[in-house]
C-alpha cells in the first residue's frame, strides 16, 4: 500500500522567516497531495492540495510543489507568524473521495 | 454553514466493553471517512461509507463497524475495546462526485480513552 514519509517532525523558525516541510510518497499511482494544519484540541484542517497534473500551486503564505518523478511534494510557509505554529500534516490518495494515507507529521513552532 | 460535527467529545471506556460515535457531515456532503489518531501520530484510515455502504476498508479489525443513515450521517462501532484503541476518532467529509470530490474535511473528533 502506500507509505508516505514526512520531514521534518519538528521544525522550529523566528518570526518572519520561511518554513519548508518535505514529503515522499511510495505509490505512482497516487494523484491528489492536501496538506492539512491542526491545532491543539482540533481536527485537521485543510490549507492547501495539488493535483498530480499541477507542479506548484500557491495561496497566499503558503505554496506547494509536486515533483511526480522523485515523488515528493512539500510545503512552503514564507513570513511565517506565531499563528502558523500547529502541527502540518501532508497526505496522498490515488482517486478522488479516496482514502488518504497520512504522512506523520510536522510541529512546527513559530517564535515572536 | 456548518461544518463536521462529532459527539461526544470525550469518551472513557474500559476494556471490553463497546463504544459508539457518531458523525454528522458538512452540509451538501454525502461520503464519510473514519480515521484514527494516535497520539503523536497522523489519521490512519478506517473505513468510508458511501450511499450507506462500506465502500472503503483500511487495516482495521472486524471489531471496527459502522454505519451510515439515510441523511449521510454516520455511526463508528468499536466491540471488545483494547487499551491500544485509544486515540482521536476523526470523520471527514466529501462532497458529491459533481462537484470538488477532492477535498475532504474534517470533523474536530472523539478523544476515546480506554483504561
Amino acid at each position: 500500500g502506500e507509505n508516505v514519509e514526512q520531514h521534518p517532525s519538528t521544525l522550529s523558525v523566528q518570526e518572519g522567516d520561511s518554513a519548508v516541510i518535505k514529503c515522499t510518497y511510495s505509490d505512482s499511482a497516487s494523484n491528489y497531495f492536501p496538506w492539512y494544519k491542526q491545532e491543539l484540541g482540533k481536527g485537521p484542517q485543510l490549507i492547501i492540495d495539488i493535483r498530480s497534473n499541477v507542479g506548484e500551486k500557491k495561496d497566499q503564505r503558503i505554496a506547494v510543489t509536486l515533483n511526480k518523478t522523485a515523488k515528493h511534494f512539500s510545503l512552503h510557509i514564507t513570513e511565517t507568524q506565531p499563528e502558523d505554529s500547529a502541527v502540518y500534516f501532508c497526505a496522498a490518495s490515488k482517486a478522488a473521495g479516496n482514502k488518504l494515507t497520512f504522512g506523520g507529521g510536522t510541529r512546527v513552532l513559530v517564535k515572536p | 454553514d456548518a461544518g463536521v460535527t462529532q459527539s461526544p467529545t470525550h469518551l472513557i471506556k474500559t476494556r471490553g466493553q463497546q463504544v459508539t460515535l457518531r458523525c454528522s457531515p458538512k452540509s451538501g456532503h454525502d461520503t464519510v471517512s473514519w480515521y484514527q489518531q494516535a497520539l503523536g501520530q497522523g489519521p490512519q484510515f478506517i473505513f468510508q461509507y458511501y450511499e450507506e455502504e462500506e465502500r472503503q476498508r483500511g487495516n482495521f479489525p472486524d471489531r471496527f463497524s459502522g454505519h451510515q443513515f439515510p441523511n449521510y450521517s454516520s455511526e463508528l462501532n468499536v466491540n471488545a475495546l483494547l487499551l491500544g484503541d485509544s486515540a482521536l476518532y476523526l470523520c471527514a467529509s466529501r462532497p458529491p462526485g459533481r462537484r470538488n470530490p477532492y477535498e475532504q474535511y474534517f470533523g474536530p473528533g472523539t478523544r476515546l480513552t480506554v483504561t
